[in-house]
C-alpha cells in the first residue's frame, strides 16, 4: 500500500514567488493535515482538511490557503514567499479528524 | 508560549539500556498524546499513543507513561537499539478534538544508542 505521498520533494523559490504543493492521502483516509517544519523545531499546524471542508487553521497568516479535492487529495498554497517561510512543509493524512495521522516524508521548500 | 516541551535536546543512552524521553505540556485541555519518532529526509512515524483517561500503554519494547497531575508523560525504551537512533517527538491534541487545533508538536529529543 502507498503512504502519505507529497510532491515536489525539494522546491526552491525567490522571495515574492507563489507555491503550491501537493499531497495524496493514504487510500481510503479523507482528512488531510498540513505542517510546517522549520529547522531544530516541531513540525506546525497549518490546516486540516476533512471530507474536502476545512476543519481547523493554526496560527498561519493568510498567505497559506489549502485545498481538498474529491478524490481526498490536498494542495497548499502559499503566496508572497518570504524567507522565513523556507522549512519542511509536512502532509498527514488519516481515516477520521481525530486520530491515526501518517505523515508523508515531506517537500523541503527554500526561499531565496 | 510553548505548550508542549521537550526540555532535552539530545540524549545518549547505551545499547541494550533503557531510555526515557520526557515530555511536558501546560495546555489541561489536551487530551490525546503522542510519539513520533523521525529519521533524516522522512517525515514523523507514529510510534505509540495514550489517552487521558489513562496512565499507562504498552506496545512492545514501548511504554508510555502519564502522569496529568504534573502534566508529565515519558516514553520508555527497552531495550535500546541501534535502530532507535532518531529524534522523538512528543504531541498533543486537544478536546476540541476532530482536527480543530491540530497537533501540538514539541521541539524533538535526539536520541542517540551508543554501541
Amino acid at each position: 500500500d502507498a503512504g502519505v505521498t507529497q510532491s515536489p520533494t525539494h522546491l526552491i523559490k525567490t522571495r515574492g514567488q507563489q507555491v503550491t504543493l501537493r499531497c495524496s492521502p493514504i487510500s481510503g483516509h479523507k482528512s488531510v493535515s498540513w505542517y510546517q517544519q522549520v529547522l531544530g523545531q516541531g513540525p506546525q499546524f497549518i490546516f486540516q482538511y476533512y471530507e474536502k471542508e476545512e476543519r481547523g487553521r493554526g496560527n498561519f497568516p493568510d498567505r497559506f490557503s489549502a485545498r481538498q479535492f474529491p478524490n481526498y487529495s490536498s494542495e497548499l498554497n502559499v503566496n508572497a514567499l518570504l524567507l522565513g517561510d523556507s522549512a519542511l512543509y509536512l502532509c498527514a493524512s488519516s481515516l477520521t479528524e481525530a486520530y491515526g495521522y501518517t505523515f508523508g516524508s515531506g517537500t523541503r521548500l527554500t526561499v531565496v | 508560549d510553548q505548550q508542549v516541551k521537550q526540555n532535552s535536546p539530545s540524549l545518549s543512552v547505551q545499547e541494550g539500556r533503557i531510555s526515557i524521553l520526557n515530555c511536558d505540556y501546560t495546555n489541561s485541555m489536551f487530551d490525546y498524546f503522542l510519539w513520533y519518532k523521525k529519521y533524516p529526509a522522512e517525515g514523523p512515524t507514529f510510534l505509540i499513543s495514550i489517552s487521558s483517561i489513562k496512565d499507562k500503554n504498552e506496545d512492545g519494547r514501548f511504554t508510555v507513561f502519564l502522569n496529568k497531575s504534573a502534566k508529565h508523560l515519558s516514553l520508555h525504551i527497552v531495550p535500546s537499539q541501534p535502530g532507535d537512533s532518531a529524534v522523538y517527538f512528543c504531541a498533543a491534541r486537544g478536546l476540541s478534538g476532530g482536527g480543530a487545533d491540530g497537533l501540538t508538536f514539541g521541539k524533538g529529543t535526539h536520541l542517540i544508542i551508543q554501541p
